[in-house]
């Protein structure tokens, strides 16, 4: 698709368990971002992708969270043992590197719900 | 507005009325802005960017402030109409993005009728 896509747009997961979302960035993106979005409130930064650089973690909240992106494209999340207040909208987003003034693009979201 | 942690403060106008929402960008060398817009349930979406080297830029309806001294963004929008219900974040980055974006924490923008 020409826009970035993100699988599943809704899980619903038990407490305790490992969940993974995925993310399908726009082709030619070298940059790709994770943000946490809770009801009602803004976005927090989980982690950023550029390239083959060493990703920028600094906004993974635990170490029950953590990230990969396997050929500088798809992207996976992977929340183990989770926790209630995981429950959030999870966004990917990806931006080209090269060109400048480059805005992110972003999918729709994986509402991630913890009973 | 500023906001306490993530909480999303909120702006109230009524239809037909211009809509003035406020950021306060973190990083005095980023010299490149951007203005998103969250409908509900969707992810957000780009409304008008400006460059550092300006001090504003018009859109159809929407116009960016940027104040470079007190590092504060506005975004302007003109007879707002229902349709512009949204949450809106600014972001900033330093060198055309290779450095990231960094977001602000968002208004929430309410129309009454």
């Amino acid at each position: 698709g020409a826009g970035v896509s993100q699988s599943p747009s809704n899980k619903v997961t038990e407490k305790g368990k490992d969940v993974e979302l995925r993310c399908d960035p726009i082709s030619g993106h070298t940059a790709l971002y994770w943000y946490r979005q809770s009801l009602g409130q803004g976005l927090e930064f989980l982690i950023y992708f550029q390239g083959n650089s060493a990703p920028d973690k600094s906004g993974l909240p635990s170490d029950r969270f953590s990230a990969e992106r396997t050929g500088g494209s798809v992207s996976t999340l992977t929340i183990q043992r989770t926790q209630q207040e995981d429950s959030a909208v999870y966004l990917c987003a990806s931006s080209p590197w090269t060109a400048r003034n480059t805005e992110a693009f972003f999918g729709q979201g994986t509402r991630l719900t913890v009973v | 507005g500023e906001s306490v942690g993530l909480h999303l403060p909120t702006l109230s106008v009524q239809e037909g009325d211009n809509s003035i929402i406020n950021c306060a960008y973190s990083n005095s060398a980023s010299d490149y802005f951007i203005w998103y817009k969250q409908e509900s349930g969707k992810g957000p979406q780009f409304i008008i960017d400006i460059r550092s080297n300006m001090d504003k830029r018009q859109g159809q309806r929407v116009t960016v402030l940027l104040n470079k001294t007190v590092k504060h963004l506005s975004l302007q929008i003109a007879a707002t109409q229902p349709g512009d219900s949204a949450v809106y974040f600014c972001a900033e980055t330093l060198g055309g993005g290779a450095d990231g974006l960094t977001f602000g924490k968002g208004t929430h923008l309410i129309i009454q009728p």
